[in-house]
């Protein structure tokens, strides 16, 4: 059940775009984001619910189809603050009322100067 | 600072030692959960409460034991440690039980010699 997420990593220079995917295998109720820098925590970036509608903030969005059952994290004109890897929890649909978050491996995304 | 806070912050111990790892949430927030973080299995879930009450397990081993007290703290009791045990351990906590933004605290780096 854990989602697979692509690229594995990707290098960018200061300004340049990027998008990171997360896929499942089964029907997702909600999607969640986070970034994560060496030796810290997980930070939260948004959430996207099943229905919901392509969020963002600053210069972060993301969208959530969910009849490809799949998320895209998309960075515009990232900065050296961006650096860091990106995960995507997964909230499959299911018929009880348990709340598991399942995450990807990860994308390393490092900005360079 | 997300507002969550772990102790210790490292742990280094013996296999077939046990270990309590504390976690204290957010103010407000009723919801705990322990991620359990390696190198090659990523961020994986362990284990959520809610208002001292179990809620969602996931890949909790059997040597791992969990409980929320009154007072909303939790503890994460790790037995019988083995090598492969070593990793970091994440406490994220929320407001509701449900889908929901999850403040991940600063982690502790249990070291299993």
């Amino acid at each position: 059940q854990q989602p697979v997420q692509s690229p594995q990593a990707v290098i960018l220079r200061e300004g340049e775009d990027a998008v990171i995917n997360c896929s499942s295998s089964k029907a997702l109720y909600s999607v969640h984001w986070y970034r994560q820098k060496h030796g810290e925590a997980p930070v939260f970036l948004m959430i996207l619910l099943k229905g919901g509608e392509q969020k963002g903030h600053e210069k972060i969005s993301a969208s959530f189809n969910e009849k490809k059952q799949q998320s895209s994290l998309y960075l515009t004109a990232s900065q050296l603050s961006y650096s860091g890897t990106y995960f995507c929890g997964t909230e499959i649909v299911s018929g009880g009322s348990n709340y598991k978050l399942t995450f990807g491996k990860g994308t390393l995304l490092t900005v360079n100067p | 600072d997300s507002g969550v806070t772990q102790t210790p912050k490292h742990l280094i111990t013996a296999t077939g030692q046990r270990v309590t790892l504390r976690c204290s949430p957010r103010s407000g927030d009723l919801s705990v959960y322990w991620y359990q973080q390696s190198l090659d299995q990523g961020l994986q879930f362990l284990i959520q409460y809610y208002n001292g009450e179990e809620r969602a397990k996931g890949n909790i081993l059997e040597r791992f034991s969990a409980q929320q007290f009154p007072d909303l703290h939790s503890e994460l009791n790790l037995s019988s440690l083995e090598l492969g045990d070593s990793a970091l351990y994440f406490c994220a906590s929320s407001p509701t039980t449900g889908t929901d933004t999850q403040y991940f605290g600063p982690g502790t780096r249990l070291t299993v010699l």
